[in-house]
């Protein structure tokens, strides 16, 4: 079956430490997207990639980073310089040039105590 | 960037009854997309619209563009306790999609 799979599902990590959320796609779409969800918030965008090699920062991208090194893969590393990494992360899939349904992993959701 | 907000934040409905929620924006829409996110879930797209005035219907769901594109709402019909969840709507601009904070619906049975 064709989709996105994000891992991990639950991540408890300690202030200060950085941490990279996985995200694979098997749809061959171009685009990918991050988005962060807080409580009581819609989603808000953190980096997209149109393309291998090229990505771009969205409206909250202090404090992350991201690589796009293959079309499949476009994993998240949360920095100790996120100010408030706590909160449910979600990646996304889309065709580049047809600017249709965003489709959606099951999100990871991450905790710094 | 542009934001489309959308009302109420929260819906609390009984079984049987009709609401709608609404996404409006201060500049015109591209094009307006709509997801649902269960409780515990991820959004799942419902539905796209692109042209001025356009109405969308999935069964007891009905989706509508403004005539100025500056809003859009989704009127549901006979809400069921499967209709609980987050509705959100979402701009698509320049490959982006910006989402409003979402109407989170409770069915009362």
């Amino acid at each position: 079956d064709g989709g996105i799979t994000q891992s991990p599902k639950y991540l408890f990590r300690k202030e200060g430490q950085n941490v990279t959320l996985s995200c694979e796609q098997n749809l061959n779409h171009d685009a990918m997207y991050w988005y962060r969800q807080d409580p009581g918030q819609g989603l808000r965008l953190i980096y997209y990639s149109q393309i291998v090699n090229d990505f771009q920062k969205g409206d909250i991208a202090e404090g992350y980073s991201v690589s796009r090194e293959k079309k499949e893969s476009f994993p998240l590393t949360v920095t100790s310089a996120q100010k408030n990494p706590t909160a449910f992360y979600l990646c996304a899939s889309n065709q580049r040039r047809y600017t249709g349904e965003l489709f959606f992993g099951e999100g990871s959701r991450l905790t710094v105590l | 960037g542009q934001q489309v907000m959308q009302i109420p934040q929260y819906q609390h409905v009984q079984e049987g009854e009709d609401f709608t929620t609404y996404c409006n924006s201060s500049t015109t829409l591209s094009n307006i997309q709509w997801y649902k996110q269960r409780p515990g879930g991820h959004p799942v797209f419902l539905i796209q619209l692109v042209k001025s005035g356009e109405v969308k219907k999935q069964k007891r769901l009905t989706f509508q563009f403004g005539e100025a594109k500056k809003n859009s709402s989704l009127h549901i019909t006979a809400t069921q306790t499967t209709d609980v969840g987050t509705y959100f709507c979402a701009d698509l601009n320049d490959y982006k999609l910006s989402f409003g904070a979402g109407t989170t619906v409770t069915v009362r049975a």
